[in-house]
C-alpha cells in the first residue's frame, strides 16, 4: 500500500505570494491533518479534515486554510506569505476521526519564503 | 493552554543500553498520547499510541507508559541500537481538540 505523498517536496516563494500544498493520504484513510515544523516553534498542529469537513483547527491566522476533496486528498493554502512561514509542512493521514488512530506522515514540503 | 515538555533535550548512550525518555504535560484532560520518531530531513513515524484509559503500550523493544494524574509519559527503549538514533517526540491530543507536540529528545546510540 502506498504511503502518504506530498507535493511539491520543495518550494521557494517570495513575501506576499500565496502557495498551495497537496497531500494524498493512504488509500482508505479519511482523516488528513496538517502540521508546521520550524526550528523555533517546533511542530505545531494546523488543522484536521475528515470527510471533506474541517474538524479541528490549531492556533494559526486565517491566512492558513485548507480543504479536502471527496477522494480524501487535501490541499493547504497559505496566502500573503511572510518570512516566518518558512517551514517544513507535514501532512498525516489516519483511518479515524479525532486522531484516535495511528497517524502516518508524509515526507513533508519544505517551503522557503524569501 | 497545554504545554508538553521533554527531558532531556539530547541523550547519547552506548549501544545495548536500556534507556528512558520522558514527556510531561500540564493538562491531564487528554484523549491520548502518542510517541513518534523523526529521522533527519524526514517525516514522522508513529511508534506508540496510548489512549487516555490505558496505562501502557508495547511494541517490540519499545514500551510507553501513561500516568495522567501526574501528567507524565515515558518511552522505554530496551537494548538500544545505532538504528534507534533519531529525534523522539511525544504529542498529546487534548479534550480541547488541540494536538500539542513536545520539544523532542535527540537520541544518539554509539556503536
Amino acid at each position: 500500500k502506498a504511503g502518504v505523498t506530498q507535493t511539491p517536496r520543495y518550494l521557494i516563494k517570495t513575501r506576499g505570494q500565496q502557495v498551495t500544498l497537496s497531500c494524498s493520504p493512504i488509500s482508505g484513510h479519511r482523516s488528513v491533518s496538517w502540521y508546521q515544523q520550524t526550528p523555533g516553534q517546533g511542530l505545531q498542529f494546523l488543522f484536521e479534515y475528515f470527510s471533506e469537513t474541517q474538524r479541528n483547527k490549531g492556533n494559526f491566522p486565517g491566512r492558513f486554510s485548507g480543504r479536502q476533496f471527496s477522494n480524501s486528498r487535501s490541499e493547504m493554502n497559505v496566502s500573503t506569505l511572510e518570512l516566518g512561514d518558512s517551514a517544513l509542512y507535514l501532512c498525516a493521514s489516519s483511518l479515524a476521526f479525532r486522531l484516535v488512530d495511528t497517524q502516518y506522515f508524509g515526507p513533508g514540503t519544505r517551503l522557503t519564503v524569501l | 493552554k497545554q504545554e508538553v515538555t521533554q527531558i532531556p533535550a539530547a541523550l547519547s548512550v552506548p549501544e545495548g543500553e536500556n534507556l528512558v525518555l520522558n514527556c510531561s504535560f500540564t493538562d491531564s484532560a487528554i484523549y491520548n498520547l502518542q510517541w513518534f520518531r523523526q529521522d533527519p530531513g524526514k517525516g514522522l513515524t508513529s511508534l506508540l499510541l496510548i489512549q487516555s484509559s490505558q496505562r501502557e503500550q508495547t511494541s517490540g523493544r519499545l514500551n510507553a507508559s501513561l500516568d495522567k494524574s501526574s501528567g507524565r509519559s515515558t518511552l522505554y527503549i530496551a537494548a538500544s541500537q545505532p538504528g534507534d538514533s533519531a529525534t523522539y517526540l511525544c504529542a498529546a491530543w487534548d479534550t480541547g481538540n488541540q494536538f500539542y507536540f513536545g520539544t523532542g529528545t535527540s537520541l544518539t546510540v554509539i556503536p
